[in-house]
């Protein structure tokens, strides 16, 4: 079945350090590709999108690029804060789920140190 | 926009007792999702509606869970007879139409004693 592997956290850096965060999928068909974010105490947001093959998502200075040939929607940011620190999420939905639901990988916890 | 509402956030129960929960979704969002979360992992998906038809159920609904969302407006979630494995965050989401972006609420964090 479908599935999404994430990179094991915790992830503990300094504060302005560049980021990777790994996430590799398994999927039937094209999925459309996300990372969400869960800050401590607050709910999911999403943080940025691709719906297609070399897409890039972009958003508050996180990148993501869909690479179809990897399987894989690495997140990306050049210069972290304290702020940055939060639980990741990579999710997949895929076409032949008419009802859209996301498939989630397990998550990795970032900490920013000052 | 209010974005999606979840309510209680949090709730304590015997084992046994019963729980409802409640999710608003955002104004004209038709499709509702429901997923369950627990410590460490990412959430689980459990049940969908689009308005008023929940489409799909996920195997990890036992018969004691039940989802309604009347009128394609609100939607709740019911436990009965709860276990300790329920202790759990339980998140709603919805969005629109064709679009794949789901918007979270910010959940409700059940805890079984």
């Amino acid at each position: 079945g479908d599935s999404v592997t994430q990179m094991e956290g915790p992830v503990t850096l300094s504060e302005e350090a560049f980021l990777t965060i790994n996430c590799t999928y398994t999927a039937t068909g094209y999925p459309s590709l996300f990372w969400y974010v869960q800050y401590p105490g607050e709910g999911l947001q999403l943080l940025l999108k691709a719906t297609k093959a070399d897409d890039k998502g972009s958003n508050k200075g996180f990148e993501a690029t869909y690479r179809k040939e990897t399987t894989s929607f690495h997140l990306e940011k050049g210069s972290v804060q304290v702020s940055d620190s939060a639980v990741y999420f990579c999710a997949l939905t895929t076409p032949v789920d008419s009802n859209y639901q996301l498939i989630w990988g397990a998550g990795t916890k970032l900490i920013i140190k000052p | 926009d209010t974005g999606v509402s979840q309510d209680p956030r949090h709730k304590i129960t015997k084992r046994g007792q019963n729980v409802t929960f409640r999710c608003d979704p955002i104004s004209e969002h038709n499709r509702l999702y429901w997923y369950r979360q627990t410590l460490g992992q990412g959430p689980e998906f459990l049940t969908y509606f689009q308005n008023e038809a929940q489409l799909e159920k996920s195997r990890l609904l036992s018969d004691r869970f039940s989802a309604e969302r009347p009128k394609g407006s609100f939607s709740t979630l019911e436990i009965q007879r709860t276990e300790q494995g329920d202790s759990a965050m339980y998140l709603c989401a919805s969005s629109f139409g064709g679009s794949r972006e789901q918007y979270f609420g910010p959940g409700t964090r059940l805890t079984v004693t």
